[in-house]
Order: C-alpha cells, then structure tokens, then sequence
C-alpha cells in the first residue's frame, strides 16, 4: 500500500489569497489525482497529475485557478488561487496502487480541509 | 443521471442493527471501491471488488456484475461505525474514481 501525507491539513483563508496544497506519497507513482469535496457533497475530480507532463484538468477546472506541479515521483501541489468562500471544501491527493496485482486499488491522502472567509 | 447512484443518502440505525447500502452504476468497470469517510474527511478504502463477495470483519461486501449492482452489509453495527459510505467506481485499471454521493450513516447506542 502507499502512505500519503498533504500538508497543510486545514487552513482558514481570507478571499482573494491563495494556497498551496502539498502530497506527499512514500512511494514511486506515475499518476497523482486531485480530487475536491464541498461540503455534503461526493469527491470531484480536478486533475490528474503526471510526472514529467501538464497535469489533466477536468470539465470545469482549469489552470489558472488550480495549477499543479508535479516534480518528481513522489510529490505534487494544487494551489488554489485567488479563492472565494465557494473554494471552501476538502482537497485530497490519491494515487493507485503501483504493483500488478494493485493497480485497481486507489490510496488517499488525509485531505486538507480548507475554509476561505 | 449519476454514473453512480447510492441508496439510502441517509441511514439512522440502532446498535446491532444489520445494515445495507446500496449502489449502482452504469458504466463498465474494472473495480468497485468501497470507501469510509469519518467527519475528520479522511478516507479509508473498505474493500475493492471485481467479482463476488469479500468479508473482513463485521463488514462484508458484494458484487453482481451482470446487474451492475453491490451492496455494502455491517453486522452488528456499532456507534463507531457511524461514518459516510461511498461507492465509487473505476473504469480501467489505475484510472480515476467515480464516486457516488455517499450514505451517511449514524449508529446509536
């Protein structure tokens, strides 16, 4: 399995400011997901992260708002910018699983829980 | 229409009780997650299912390809179970997850 840190876990923000999201998996991945929860709703998709390539951004997200670096093989950030009360949600990094018999396992991170005042 | 759909949103049960969600989905899969979310927002994966039926502990989770249809069943549930439960999907080996929208559930003692 893959143990994954993001820092920070929550923050309170005000309007206007950004924040960068840090993941942190222990182990060599090729594909990173970035995912969004608002509040009482499911995960969303915001991107998905590959080392060495522009991450892949979902129907209604894009760069500007949430560019996202991707290093090296074990670590990526989302930044949210510029962000409103609307941004307020848990952010969470996944990877899946990088053995053969694990590719169809999906590990996540903690999850940053982000209020924007 | 959801590509995932879950049933019920909410589920209110007393300690003991046996429990059943339910999902649905729509599309071929390569995998069915299902994942408990406690109110800190953190998520564990429960069970990962391809085919039939995978029990660990109290939790048991099944699988009916044909129908496109599993259920996720608690015996003797107890008030630490009280969590949200989620149903997603994966289309392909390694790819994204689609997600249901949840069950929360609450256990009283």
């Amino acid at each position: 399995s893959a143990v994954i840190s993001q820092k920070p876990s929550r923050d309170i923000c005000q309007r206007g400011t950004s924040l960068t999201i840090q993941c942190q998996v222990d182990s060599q991945v090729t594909m990173m997901f970035w995912y969004r929860q608002q509040p009482g709703q499911s995960l969303t998709l915001i991107a998905t992260a590959n080392q060495g390539s522009e991450a892949t951004y979902e129907s209604g997200f894009v760069i500007d708002k949430f560019p996202i670096s991707r290093p090296n093989l074990t670590f990526s950030t989302l930044t949210v910018s510029n962000m409103s009360p609307e941004d307020s949600s848990i952010y969470l990094c996944s990877v899946p699983g990088t053995e053969a018999f694990s590719y169809n396992e999906q590990f996540f991170g903690p999850g940053t829980r982000l209020t924007v005042l | 229409k959801n590509e995932v759909e879950q049933s019920p949103q909410n589920l209110t049960a007393q300690e003991g009780e046996f429990i059943t969600i339910n999902c649905s989905y729509s599309v071929g899969i390569s995998a069915l997650h299902w994942l408990q979310q406690h109110p800190g927002g953190g998520i564990v994966s429960l069970f990962m299912l391809s085919s039939g039926k995978k029990k660990h502990g109290r939790l048991i989770a099944t699988i009916n390809i044909q129908e496109k249809h599993s259920s996720l069943h608690i015996t003797a549930s107890h008030p630490r179970d009280s969590a949200v439960y989620i149903c997603a999907v994966s289309t392909a080996s390694g790819s994204r997850l689609t997600f249901g929208e949840g069950t929360q559930l609450t256990v009283n003692p």
